[in-house]
């Protein structure tokens, strides 16, 4: 596609829910990224999938967290169990290649969630 | 440690005054840094790097590898300038963003 697609843009769900975000990267983008933007955070990392190699988890924020990228393409971010706190914009990006920095990331227009 | 800082979370400046937005960062190895933009009810993009020494919309930011720095500056604001910006490194894996500076330009 022409840019990163992200859906659903808004998500309100029940404390406790389970939800799933998804993002579409860029076609032959190797590298997709998840971060997390909320007020008063900034841009929080939550995690990086590079192609075939193992995903750096290292940003999420507890084992409620998880993400998956089938195909090196579609990722989808789970959030088991929400909690109030999980409320944040979802965003997803992509780059060409971990390799060359240069061109920065390309990102999504969000999934907007919240948690009542 | 990777860290950005951005000291000033809102700014308000005059339609023609200079700007600038702080960014200062703490990384060991060669720093490559970004400024994104997010106006409003749009999605984040890249504004500039510091590796093409470019000017994007009258923008402009110097890495000072001195002072660890990388300030973005502009001579004349204009009304449509008004956006969030985040300042970010490139660490060994993914970027690193400071924390957003809301610049808002008075007419």
């Amino acid at each position: 596609g022409a840019g990163v697609s992200q859906s659903p843009s808004n998500k309100v769900t029940e404390k406790g829910k389970d939800v799933e975000l998804r993002c579409d990267p860029i076609s032959g983008h190797t590298a997709l990224y998840w971060y997390r933007q909320s007020l008063g955070q900034g841009l929080e990392f939550l995690i990086y999938f590079q192609g075939n190699s193992a995903p750096d988890k290292s940003g999420l924020p507890s084992d409620r967290f998880s993400a998956e990228r089938t195909g090196g393409s579609v990722s989808t971010l789970t959030i088991q169990r929400t909690q109030q706190e999980d409320s944040a914009v979802y965003l997803c990006a992509s780059s060409p290649d971990r390799g060359i920095v240069s061109y920065g990331y390309t990102f999504g227009s969000g999934t907007r969630l919240t948690v009542v | 440690a990777q860290r950005v800082t951005q000291p000033e979370k809102l700014l308000s400046v005059f339609k023609g005054a200079p700007v600038e937005l702080k960014c200062n960062y703490s990384y060991s190895g060669s720093p490559e840094l970004f400024w994104y933009v997010q106006y409003s009810r749009q999605r984040l993009q890249l504004l500039l790097r510091h590796i093409s020494r470019e000017s994007i919309k009258g923008f402009t930011a110097d890495l000072n590898k001195g002072e660890t720095s990388f300030h973005l500056k502009k001579p004349f604001a204009q009304e449509e300038d008004s956006a969030m910006y985040y300042c970010a490194l490139q660490g060994a894996q993914k970027l690193v963003f400071g924390q957003g500076t809301r610049l808002t330009i008075n007419p």
